[in-house]
């Protein structure tokens, strides 16, 4: 049992706009950033987006990442077939004496 | 461009101690700010922190796993060590290495982004 819950699956079409949740508290997403991966199975996972919105060197505007109160979403615009893999929400869990803290992960199927 | 390697054995007898060690290639290990982490991934569910390592030798642990986890580091060869001890099947996952900011630019300090992963070590534990 992840202590951030995402949705096990996603879809959508080539060039469509997607969304990936992830729900917390206030022990984490409520109070600190939230960050995504995005990992191709059998390949290591990549930083794409960090502190809660920000995109590191290299990764396309096509994603980008919001937060509301406990919950978090990354958003992938113009999808590609490429995009296809497992993504991941993570971040600072304030609860027992701290810990990094993800979600279960969710397949993102590109029809 | 920085790059990690995991090694060690594919394969744990049931009680025993799982060591891994993490080597780190064409950059520093000890870069101010950032820490050297252990992530697990066991099949078909999410990544799991272990815990991490500053090039100092101070160390963070998730506390669900601390009273068996052991992270050390030797700054003259680059590399990461880690021992699990007292394994259970529980404990097959892929096993990866990774560097890890620690964010204190709040004024409250923080476990940030992983920024630079290994490809990750499945370890198995059976008899």
């Amino acid at each position: 049992q992840s202590v951030l819950t995402q949705p096990p699956s996603a879809s959508g079409t080539p060039g469509q706009r997607v969304t990936i949740s992830c729900s917390g508290s206030n022990f984490n997403i409520g109070t600190h950033s939230v960050f995504w991966y995005r990992q191709v199975p059998g390949t290591a996972p990549k930083l794409l987006i960090h502190r809660d919105n920000q995109r590191p060197s290299g990764v396309p505007d096509r994603f980008s990442g919001s937060k509301s109160g406990t919950s978090a979403s990354l958003a992938i615009s113009g999808l590609q077939s490429d995009d296809e893999a497992d993504y991941y929400c993570a971040g600072w869990d304030d609860s027992l004496s701290g810990n990094v803290v993800f979600g279960g992960g969710t397949k993102l199927t590109v029809l | 461009q920085l790059q990690l390697q995991e090694s060690g054995p594919g394969l744990v007898r049931p009680s025993e101690t799982l060591s891994l060690t993490c080597t780190v290639f064409a950059g520093s290990i000890s870069t101010s700010g950032y820490y050297w982490g252990w992530i697990r991934q066991p099949p078909g569910r999410g990544p799991e922190w272990i815990g991490n390592i500053y090039y100092s030798g101070s160390t963070f642990y998730n506390p669900s796993l601390e009273s068996r986890v052991t992270i050390s580091i030797d700054t003259s060869t680059k590399k990461i060590s880690l021992k699990l001890r007292s394994v259970t099947a529980a404990d097959t996952a892929v096993y990866s290495c990774a560097r890890q900011l620690r964010d204190c630019s709040g004024g409250y300090c923080y476990f940030a982004e992983f920024d630079y992963w290994g490809q990750g070590i499945l370890v198995t534990v059976s008899s």
